[in-house]
């Protein structure tokens, strides 16, 4: 199956820092990359969406500008979590779709533990 | 109208024993109907998938059975083993494009010896 790797899978900072997490798609083109925050024993709650070459995509109520989205490549997308606070503090999944097989399956990513001390 | 209901919230089997969840959509225009397996720290895997056209797909040990007219889907887990113990996700998406996923509130899944 197809494959997406995240880095780093986990990292701790201090609040007011900024934060970078990569997420590759290794052996597929994905044209459409999505950002996930998971809390303990809950469901994904999608963040945002983001195509290749244009500006992401937003949910209701995610700050655009707190969690900056770029998806320079067809095979990479990062997530900045600017200016971090413990409230940030979750794990991030990200999921790629590409042309492959079926343009209606996502891979996830195996996620980053972010803890902002 | 974008909700996926899914339940059990939690569910304890026997090994050996059959694992049923369900889930239940209401946006028909959902067409795309995906199971994740989740183990703890990691990210959801695709486990299997369906569309409305058949009402039953089965790979290895899951099943995921479909009835479109009710608007209801599950999955099956045959012979459940204590490795299957995992969160389990139902998801919906209309085909096309980028369309996102709804996922379902999740199952959690123990498979006991």
């Amino acid at each position: 199956g197809a494959v997406v790797s995240q880095h780093p899978s986990w990292v701790i900072c201090k609040s007011g820092t900024s934060v970078k997490i990569e997420c590759r798609s290794l052996d597929f083109q994905a044209t459409t990359m999505f950002w996930y925050r998971q809390f303990p024993k809950k469901s994904l709650m999608l963040m945002a969406t983001s195509n290749e070459g244009s500006k992401a995509t937003y949910e209701q109520g995610v700050e655009k500008d707190k969690f900056l989205i770029n998806h320079a490549s067809l095979t990479l997308s990062t997530l900045t979590v600017t200016s971090a606070h413990p409230e940030d503090s979750s794990f991030y999944i990200c999921s790629a779709m590409g042309a492959i097989s079926s343009t209606d399956t996502q891979y996830f990513g195996p996620g980053t533990r972010l803890t902002v001390l | 109208q974008q909700q996926v209901k899914q339940s059990p919230q939690s569910l304890i089997v026997q090994k050996g024993g059959i694992s049923i969840i369900n889930c239940a959509y209401e946006n028909t225009a959902f067409d795309y109907f995906p199971w994740y397996q989740q183990f703890p720290g990691k990210g959801p895997a695709l486990l299997i998938a369906i569309r409305p056209d058949v009402s039953e797909k089965k790979e290895g040990r899951f099943t995921i059975s479909f009835n479109k007219s009710a608007k209801q889907f599950s999955l099956h887990i045959m012979d459940s083993q204590p490795g299957d113990s995992a969160t389990y996700f139902c998801a919906a998406k209309s085909t096309g494009g980028y369309q996102k996923v709804t996922f379902g509130t999740g199952t959690k899944l123990q498979v006991i010896p």
